[in-house]
């Protein structure tokens, strides 16, 4: 049982565009949610997060939509740069900043390539 | 700079053979979590160690431990590695503060002939 999914394994876009990063998921519980980045040979870094009382972050070129209703976030980059071809996962959590530990549920990644 | 090591980056061992994967960390986190990720899959929780307390995900096998002699080492055994145990391995940290921001290392390939 999947809780966190991301459908698209990957997403092409011209340098300079947006790109758009969706991810579903389905415990009711999840109350923190996270994008992380994964170059090759690298492990994942975080990039932005966003609680369930906000339904938008945003840092720099990233911003992180959340639909709670339709228990759907996205990313979005703009502009987008070839420097930011990556792996990159969704993350979700529940409890975030209480008593239990940070277990992050991740999707299964969508790559983005950005074409000069 | 601060970061989460882990070595070796590929492992090769036999079938059945034990293994034993290592991370470090200078972060000074209390946290450390390993993590399985196989091809095109998630990572996947299998355990973590808040100080020295040790938290085991339900549905991670017997065949997986852990052991954290000191805040800064991690280790985990695969003591009967099977075919289907080849995956990448990761190793994350967090601080108790802010456990949802995990530091990852690069990862160990595993792979199980």
């Amino acid at each position: 049982d999947q809780q966190v999914k991301q459908n698209s394994p990957s997403l092409s876009v011209q340098e300079g565009r947006i790109s758009i990063l969706n991810c579903d998921y389905t415990n009711s519980m999840f109350d923190y949610f996270l994008w992380y980045k994964k170059y090759p040979a690298e492990g994942p870094t975080f990039l932005i997060s966003i609680s369930s009382i906000k339904d938008k972050n945003e840092d720099g070129r990233f911003t992180v939509f959340l639909n709670k209703s339709a228990k759907h976030l996205s990313l979005h980059i703009v502009p987008s740069q070839p420097g930011d071809s990556a792996v990159y996962f969704c993350a979700a959590t529940e409890n975030a900043g209480g008593t239990s530990y940070g277990k992050l549920t991740f999707g299964q990644g969508t790559i983005l390539t950005v074409h000069p | 700079d601060a970061m989460v090591i882990q070595n070796p980056r590929y492992q090769v061992t036999q079938f059945g053979k034990p293994v034993t994967l290592s991370c470090s960390q200078t972060l000074n986190h209390n946290v450390m979590y390993w993590y399985q990720q196989k091809s095109s899959q998630a990572p996947k929780l299998l355990f973590h160690y808040y100080d020295k307390d040790f938290n085991n995900e339900a549905d991670t096998p017997d065949n997986f431990q852990s052991r954290r002699p000191n805040t800064s080492f991690c280790f985990l055994d695969i003591r009967s590695p099977g075919l289907g145990d080849a995956a990448m391995y990761l190793c994350a940290t967090s601080s108790l503060d802010i456990q949802e921001t995990q530091y990852f290392g690069p990862g160990t390939r595993l792979l199980v002939l």
